[in-house]
């Protein structure tokens, strides 16, 4: 058990460009949550996946935000034609069950868009 | 709506003293849990200790422990014998609305423990 990794820790991009993240969860978790985390802020549910079906997306998860888990096991999120207000830290967390089990987080993608 | 609060932006203790944390939070389930997550500088989040709301008992783990009050929907976490590496921002959490799919955290907006030698 390595822990959830996530892809990159950090990225700088400019404003308009597009930008991917990536997690790795904790192989037998068939759960999986993406977080985002602004600066001095707890972290906000922006999607959730149960194996490889998204079974809830906020809406703070705009038109350019896309999140996908192919097969069940890494997951993707992708952010189009970034804006400045999309700097933050991206959260990705897997656990193996529903309401009592912990929740397991990565170390983050840091996003600064320029 | 599920709600977490913590009134507390930041808190300071000496090295081997005791502190506690605040958290009030308000749902309508009955039946629920609770969490306090740590986040070390370095960010990544663990899980500190876990509360059931239908066990009177309030959970230890170690030298944290929580004070449960469901009627008062209050959730207050206490470090007894402060260390160094407790130096943390802690959140309260509060999975998500009842009836969903998600067990998605609600998360107060923390506070900043720092531990003095």
């Amino acid at each position: 058990d390595t822990g959830v990794s996530q892809d990159p820790r950090h990225k700088i991009t400019k404003r308009g460009q597009n930008v991917t993240f990536r997690c790795d969860p904790i192989s037998e978790h068939n759960r999986l949550y993406w977080y985002r985390q602004t600066l001095g802020q707890g972290p906000e549910f922006l999607t959730y996946f149960q194996n490889e079906a998204q079974l809830e997306k906020s809406r703070l998860l705009s038109d350019r935000f896309s999140a996908e888990r192919p097969k069940g096991s890494f997951s993707t999120l992708e952010i189009q034609r970034t804006e400045q207000g999309d700097s933050a830290m991206y959260l990705c967390a897997s656990s193996w069950g529903g309401k009592g089990y912990e929740q397991y987080f990565g170390p983050g993608t840091r996003l600064t868009v320029t | 709506a599920q709600t977490v609060t913590q009134s507390q932006p930041e808190m300071s203790v000496q090295e081997a003293e005791t502190v506690t944390l605040s958290c009030t939070y308000d749902t309508s389930e009955n039946n629920y849990y609770l969490f306090w997550y740590k986040q070390p500088p370095s960010r990544q989040m663990i899980l500190v200790i876990r509360q059931e709301a239908y066990k009177q008992q309030n959970a230890t783990e170690n030298r944290f422990s929580v004070n449960f009050q469901k009627a008062a929907k209050s959730f207050s976490l206490k470090i007894s014998d402060s260390q160094l590496g407790d130096t943390a921002m802690y959140f309260c959490a509060l999975p998500g609305p009842p009836g969903g799919a998600t067990n998605k955290l609600i998360f107060g907006t923390g506070t900043l423990l720092a531990v003095q030698p």
